[in-house]
């Protein structure tokens, strides 16, 4: 199985700043289609997680421009332009490239 | 609008087995080429993908869970359910049903609120 590991794992931030997180699988993520197969979730207190970014780069319908997903192989980063309030919970990656999908740890995002 | 609503028992005794459906509105679970996938969390921990089942009735299941799973599908109710034979303390948790999709696309959009599973005596 490929083992996602996320960094870093509390991630305090002033709204208004950017904010960066990482995410490195044990193997290569990326699929003969030319696409690597990662995705990120934000999973906010009491909820299910909620799609953020699909296969690297794509920002799911709604999500705000100031979130970006970047990557490739087994390097990927998610970053937030200007942190808002709203954006606090645990964020995680996740590779689609093979069964079983696998996240990492989770990156909990609080405000300072 | 897909929406997915899980429900089934939310204590389990050691040894049994845990039953959960995924009621699906909005959309067939069989239309289109999606998958339908179970996901557990612990409480204060990560996210564990559990198993799928496609259109076709295929399954994919984690190897972790030692052949404990299985998942099917009712096309007459639109349900997807989930078996776990066995269950320990270790099982406890809250589980998704998420769809997949489309064609593989490795991504869950539309996830359930989950249930809360407490297996104990």
């Amino acid at each position: 199985e490929i083992v996602m590991t996320q960094s870093p794992l509390s991630l305090p931030v002033t709204p208004g700043e950017p904010a960066s997180i990482s995410c490195r699988s044990s193997q290569s993520l990326l699929y003969s289609n030319g696409y690597d197969y990662l995705d990120w979730y934000l999973q906010k207190p009491g909820q299910s997680p909620k799609l953020l970014i699909y296969l690297t780069s794509n920002r799911a319908s709604g999500v705000p421009d100031r979130f970006r997903g970047s990557g490739s192989g087994t390097s990927f980063t998610l970053e937030i332009s200007r942190v808002e309030t709203e954006d606090i919970g645990v964020y995680y990656c996740m590779q689609a490239l093979q069964a079983p999908y696998t996240f990492g740890q989770g990156t909990k995002l609080e405000i300072k | 609008q897909v929406q997915l609503q899980e429900s089934g028992p939310a204590l389990v005794k050691p040894s049994q087995t845990l039953s959960l459906t995924c009621t699906v509105s909005g959309g067939s679970i069989t239309s289109g080429s999606h998958s339908w996938t179970w996901i557990r969390q612990p409480a204060g921990k990560g996210l564990e993908w559990i198993g799928r089942i496609y259109t076709s009735g295929e399954t994919n299941y984690n190897p972790s869970l030692r052949g404990r799973v299985t998942i099917s599908a009712d096309t007459s109710k639109n349900q997807v359910s989930l078996e776990m034979s066995s269950v320990t303390a270790a099982d406890t948790a809250v589980y998704y049903c998420a769809r997949e999709g489309p064609a593989a696309a490795g991504y869950f959009l539309h996830w359930g609120q989950g249930t809360l599973v407490t297996v104990s005596s």
